[in-house]
């Protein structure tokens, strides 16, 4: 119940067009789900984050679409660019007082050819 | 300031040494985290500190020993480690707030190679 199913694995992706990311959840508690963008050597970055009583969250070109009766989110890149190339965790986490553990779903590697 | 640093950027060891990694925000945050990376996986939680106290150890062996001197500094002393602990280690912070305590933000972590 506490894991976060990432896909797919790897990701290949034309330069201008969508990646799509899956992640899907089994507690229905988590209520915070971070995207994470990491390039190789460095620490993962907060990428955009959504709660669950938003459907849709939109930041720039990253899109962060919800379903909470699926218990499924995705990440959305429009106009992808060779940029984006890195790896993307999800994450799920749930607001309890004090600090709150993240469920990292186990990463999308995306490239994106030129 | 929106940073996490860590220091230092890489450190080879051997199996008889200690040594210290070391972490800071001046973000303010009040909860501060290390992560153990290896390749190609997802961070995966060791220690969680709160308001400068231990809050959650994830069963990390005694080697692994972390210490939060003030609300700005986290460190991880490290002694007698084994070659499988060769990883990049991530610090991270979040900021008090009900809303606000998930937002986790990752240093740029220390390469460790244990040899």
């Amino acid at each position: 119940q506490q894991q976060v199913k990432q896909s797919p694995q790897s990701l290949i992706v034309q330069k201008g067009g969508i990646s799509i990311i899956n992640c899907a959840y089994e507690n229905t508690a988590f209520d915070y789900f971070p995207w994470y963008q990491q390039f190789p050597g460095k620490g993962p970055a907060l990428l955009i984050a959504i709660r669950p009583d938003v459907s849709e969250k939109k930041e720039g070109r990253f899109t962060i679409s919800f379903n909470k009766s699926a218990k499924q989110f995705s990440l959305h890149i429009m106009d992808s660019q060779p940029g984006d190339s890195a790896t993307y965790f999800c994450a799920a986490s749930r607001t309890t007082s004090g600090t709150y553990k993240y469920i990292f779903g186990t990463g999308t590697r995306l490239k994106v050819l030129a | 300031d929106t940073e996490v640093t860590q220091t230092p950027k890489h450190l080879v060891m051997g199996m008889t040494n200690k040594k210290s990694l070391k972490c800071e925000q001046h973000m303010g945050h009040r909860a501060m985290y290390w992560y153990k990376q290896k390749a190609k996986k997802p961070p995966e939680l060791m220690f969680v500190y709160s308001y400068e106290k231990l809050s959650i150890n994830e069963s990390v062996p005694s080697r692994f020993s972390p210490e939060c001197p003030n609300s700005s500094l986290l460190n991880l002393h490290l002694h007698a480690l084994q070659p499988e602990d060769s990883a990049l280690y991530l610090c991270a912070s979040s900021r008090p707030g009900r809303r606000t305590y998930n937002e986790q933000f990752f240093g740029p972590g220390t390469r460790l190679t244990v040899l």
